[in-house]
């Protein structure tokens, strides 16, 4: 079955820790986008890549880091710039560089305590 | 500054009934338009969209309304079933000439209650 898929569902780290959100698809999509979902907030856009190697920031990217060494992974690191870290990501892909459709990862909920 | 508003966090419909969902927008560059639902502690899945050269895309029970003069769209769910509840987020893409085009600016989210 083709999909996204983020791991963990739930994670938790120490206030000052760096941490590393999983995305991987095997959907063969060029673009990879990360999102971060806050309550009664829509989604905001983090970072986004259209090929490997290659990647943008979006509306808030203070704070965090990604990579795009293969095509089917774009790794999201929580660095500790990031003043408020606790909340629900989403990973998502399109086929091409203009987005008809994104698809979405489940999401993983990070709690920084 | 928000380009794509959905001003009501909430709604709440008898089973049955049409569930009308409102968006907004400021951008008139906005060429293509999405709905998305989302479950709690899910990612979002696609539901319909709607491109700027039309007025009305339909499938199923699921209506999306563009009404480009007013910057304004609608999702229409008729009839309206307890599995329609969930939160539903409005989202817009620029023209594919432009770089506006990779990505999507999404709203804040409607809850949307389908009472039995």
């Amino acid at each position: 079955d083709g999909g996204i898929t983020q791991s963990p569902k739930y994670l938790f780290r120490k206030e000052g820790q760096n941490v590393t959100l999983s995305c991987e698809q095997n959907l063969n999509h060029d673009a990879m986008y990360w999102y971060r979902q806050d309550p009664g907030q829509g989604l905001r856009l983090i970072y986004y890549s259209q090929i490997v190697n290659d990647f943008q920031k979006g509306d808030i990217a203070e704070g965090y880091s990604v990579s795009r060494e293969k095509k089917e992974s774009f790794p999201l690191t929580v660095t500790s710039a990031q003043k408020n870290p606790t909340a629900f990501y989403l990973c998502a892909s399109s086929p091409q560089g203009f987005v008809n459709e994104q698809f979405f990862g489940p999401g993983t909920r990070l709690t920084v305590l | 500054d928000q380009q794509v508003k959905q001003n009501s966090p909430s709604l709440s419909v008898q089973e049955g009934r049409i569930s009308i969902l409102n968006c907004d927008y400021t951008n008139s560059m906005f060429d293509y338009f999405l709905w998305y639902k989302k479950y709690p502690a899910e990612g979002p899945t696609f539901l319909i969209s709607i491109s700027s050269i039309k007025d009305k895309n339909e499938d199923g029970r699921f209506t999306v309304f563009l009404n480009k003069s007013a910057k304004h769209l609608s999702l229409h769910i008729v009839p309206s079933q307890p599995g329609d509840s969930a939160v539903y987020f409005c989202a817009a893409r620029g023209p594919i000439s432009s770089g506006s085009a990779r990505q999507l600016t999404f709203g804040s989210g409607t809850q949307l209650t389908v009472l039995p």
